[in-house]
């Protein structure tokens, strides 16, 4: 089946440091990935759409300058928190949908998420 | 715009006992309709979907049928098991829009 590999799985950081996560389809090709964050016992929200060779495009109130989003190949994405503070600690989701994808269905595969700590 | 609304948790039920956890949404013309689960330390994991009315998606012993009268995708095991015991997300895909929109999350505990 379709996997998804985020790294690091746990980072903890200082007050203003950028932080990377990576995103990566193992067998599979995303021109899309999605980005989504989820708080404790909450639900996802999505952050922002991962295009790959184009700008992503971010939601309603997500800093685009704080989150910064490349997608340089059709199998990688990465999100940089930029000069993170303790607000932005949370678990951030990954999803990829397959290019090839047939079934109309609109299937995405995550993730195991990033828990992402700033002290 | 697109929203999905599933019951509160957390579920608390016994093995071998039937599961509902329900599900509406609101949403323009024809979504997709999903149920993901999240076992502990885990990411979501796709448990079944359906991509039109009347649909009924089914995997592990679970069902849920695509319900447009009612706008609903109601999640159902007729025998849960420990195993089970995770947290299920509902979620549609909206026309032309490839992002999921998801409920709140339910948590389920089954005790043997």
């Amino acid at each position: 089946g379709a996997v998804v590999s985020q790294h690091p799985s746990r980072v903890i950081c200082k007050s203003g440091t950028s932080v990377k996560i990576e995103c990566r389809s193992l067998d599979f090709q995303a021109t899309t990935m999605f980005w989504y964050r989820q708080f404790p016992k909450q639900s996802l929200m999505l952050m922002a759409t991962s295009n790959e060779g184009s700008k992503a495009t971010y939601e309603q109130g997500v800093e685009k300058d704080k989150f910064l989003i490349n997608h340089a190949s059709l199998t990688l994405s990465t999100l940089t928190v930029t000069s993170a503070h303790p607000e932005d600690s949370s678990f951030y989701i990954c999803s990829a949908r397959d290019i090839y994808d047939i079934t109309g269905g609109n299937e995405q595969f995550f993730g195991p998420g990033t828990r992402l700590t700033v002290l | 715009g697109n929203s999905v609304t599933q019951m509160e948790g957390p579920v608390t039920l016994s093995e071998e006992a039937f599961l509902t956890i329900n599900c509406t949404y609101t949403a323009t013309g024809y979504p997709s309709l999903f149920w993901y689960v999240q076992y502990p330390g885990e990411g979501l994991q796709l448990l079944l979907k359906a991509t039109k009315a009347d649909d009924k998606g089914s995997n592990k012993g679970f069902e849920a049928t695509y319900r447009k009268e009612t706008t609903s995708f109601h999640l159902e095991k007729g025998s849960v098991q420990v195993s089970d015991s995770a947290v299920y997300f509902c979620a549609l895909s909206g026309e032309g829009r490839r992002a999921l929109t998801f409920g709140s999350g339910t948590r389920l505990q089954v005790q043997p």
